[in-house]
């Protein structure tokens, strides 16, 4: 039972373009959803999140937009640059316990910016 | 040193060996957590340390045994492993109200 999914495994966008890359969940007691970014050989690293109480937080080239009601959230990146290419992982924290967090990544997309 | 660190990057070990990944954070965070990324799978859950005590095991085979001695340290001690248990193992933590702070992972390869 998959609580996050990304259904596009990858994703290709001229350099330039507007990149969104997308992100669905079941679970509607998710407070904060996360969006991470991933290189080759490191780890993830943050890059934007999004409280469940708002629909849109903007930094930058990246905005992230929530819609609740449709349990589904997008992440776009524009002017989208070659640094940009990834795996960009999206992640829904749950109820942790003790202080500590509990979040629910999905499978990842892989995002190829063209020159 | 910064942030999160985990040794060793790469291991290769047979399927009656016992090896252990080290994970370190230098950032105060109270919480640690392993993952495990396989190929087109997401991040799985394995298991979280908050403030040293183990409070959640995802339901994870006994041939993965976390230990947490102190706030900054993680270890995983694996044995007897699988094939299928070769993936990128990835430590991470956090402080209350904030997301996670990863280490670059240990490249498993179980033959």
């Amino acid at each position: 039972d998959q609580q996050v999914k990304q259904n596009s495994p990858s994703l290709s966008v001229q350099e330039g373009r507007i990149s969104i890359l997308n992100c669905d969940y079941t679970n509607s007691m998710f407070d904060y959803f996360l969006w991470y970014k991933k290189y080759p050989a490191e780890g993830p690293t943050f890059l934007i999140s999004i409280s469940s109480i708002k629909d849109k937080n903007e930094d930058g080239r990246f905005t992230v937009f929530l819609n609740k009601s449709a349990k589904h959230l997008s992440l776009h990146i524009v002017p989208s640059q070659p640094g940009d290419s990834a795996v960009y992982f999206c992640a829904a924290r749950g109820r942790g316990f003790q202080g500590a967090q509990k979040l629910v990544f999905g499978q990842g997309t892989r995002l190829t910016i063209n020159p | 040193e910064t942030g999160v660190t985990q040794t060793p990057r790469h291991l290769v070990m047979g399927m009656t060996n016992k090896k252990s990944l080290k994970c370190e954070q230098h950032l105060g965070h109270n919480a640690m957590y392993w993952y495990k990324q396989s190929a087109k799978k997401p991040l799985e859950l394995m298991f979280v340390y908050s403030l040293e005590e183990r409070v959640e095991n995802n339901s994870v085979p006994s041939r993965f045994s976390p230990e947490c001695p102190n706030s900054s340290h993680l270890f995983l001690h694996l044995h007897t492993l699988q094939p299928e248990d070769s993936a990128l193992y990835l430590c991470a933590s956090s402080q209350v109200g904030y997301g996670y702070t990863f280490g670059s992972g240990t490249r498993l390869t179980v033959v």
